[in-house]
């Protein structure tokens, strides 16, 4: 079975650093790229940034490039989204997902991870 | 970036009946390939979003037939035919043809 296995929640002060993980199972992780959506409490979808483990080629989203850091070790099919000061504005479901197919081909995000919630407060 | 906006954002629907969701965006999303990068997606309560449409017309693995994704450069519309209950949540569409991709706000669909 194909899927994303993301790490637990997490509960932190503001100031403080964090790395959360996504880990690919039933296809080669290599190959596809890895993006992370961003869901503030109550609201809708933001697109973060994308990965593609193979070569580490990352593509961040303009409002989140600076505010946080993407990585991969394709050695472990694992993937990471990282900061280095936490925020109270950055409490907020965080999805790993899975983007099929290489341009011209696309399948869609036909992979999403069960989210982790990261809240954020003193 | 490419700015992605729903109709209407509340959606009350009776089991049975048809319901219709629109798209637009503010550039077009077809490539010179003849793709369109409109994808819609449904997030049910509680749970991820699941993917139902890509390149605005093509169902994802496992989505029934009575939802159909129609339209073209900047006007998308998703149309289920008979809606029912386990079809409630709230509806996304995105943009993959532009970096960044962008989603809409959101539909909610709830019924009646």
């Amino acid at each position: 079975e194909v899927q994303l296995v993301q790490s637990g929640a997490e509960v932190k002060k503001p100031g403080e650093s964090l790395k959360i993980s996504c880990r690919g199972s039933g296809y080669s992780f290599s190959n596809y790229w890895i993006g992370w959506v961003r869901q503030l409490p109550g609201k809708g979808l933001e697109w973060m940034g994308i990965i593609y483990p193979g070569d580490s080629d990352i593509i961040y989203s303009p409002s989140f490039q600076g505010q946080v850091t993407i990585s991969a070790d394709k050695s472990i099919s694992t993937a990471y989204l990282q900061w280095s000061s936490l925020k109270a504005s950055d409490t907020a479901m965080y999805y790993c997902v899975r983007r099929s197919g290489s341009y011209p081909h696309y399948y869609g995000i036909d992979v999403w991870g069960p989210g982790t919630t990261v809240t954020v407060s003193s | 970036d490419i700015v992605m906006t729903q109709s209407p954002l509340s959606l009350p629907v009776t089991p049975g009946e048809p319901a219709s969701i629109s798209c637009r965006s503010s550039q077009s999303l077809l490539d010179s390939n003849g793709y369109n990068y409109l994808d819609w997606y449904l997030q049910k309560p509680g749970q991820s979003p699941q993917l139902l449409i890509y390149l605005g017309s093509n169902r994802a693995s496992g989505v029934p037939d009575r939802f159909r994704g129609i339209g073209s450069g900047t006007d998308f519309t998703l149309k289920i035919s008979r809606v029912e209950a386990g079809d409630v949540g709230v509806y996304y569409c995105m943009q993959s043809l532009q970096s960044p991709t962008t989603f809409g706000p959101g539909t909610k669909v709830d019924i009646k």
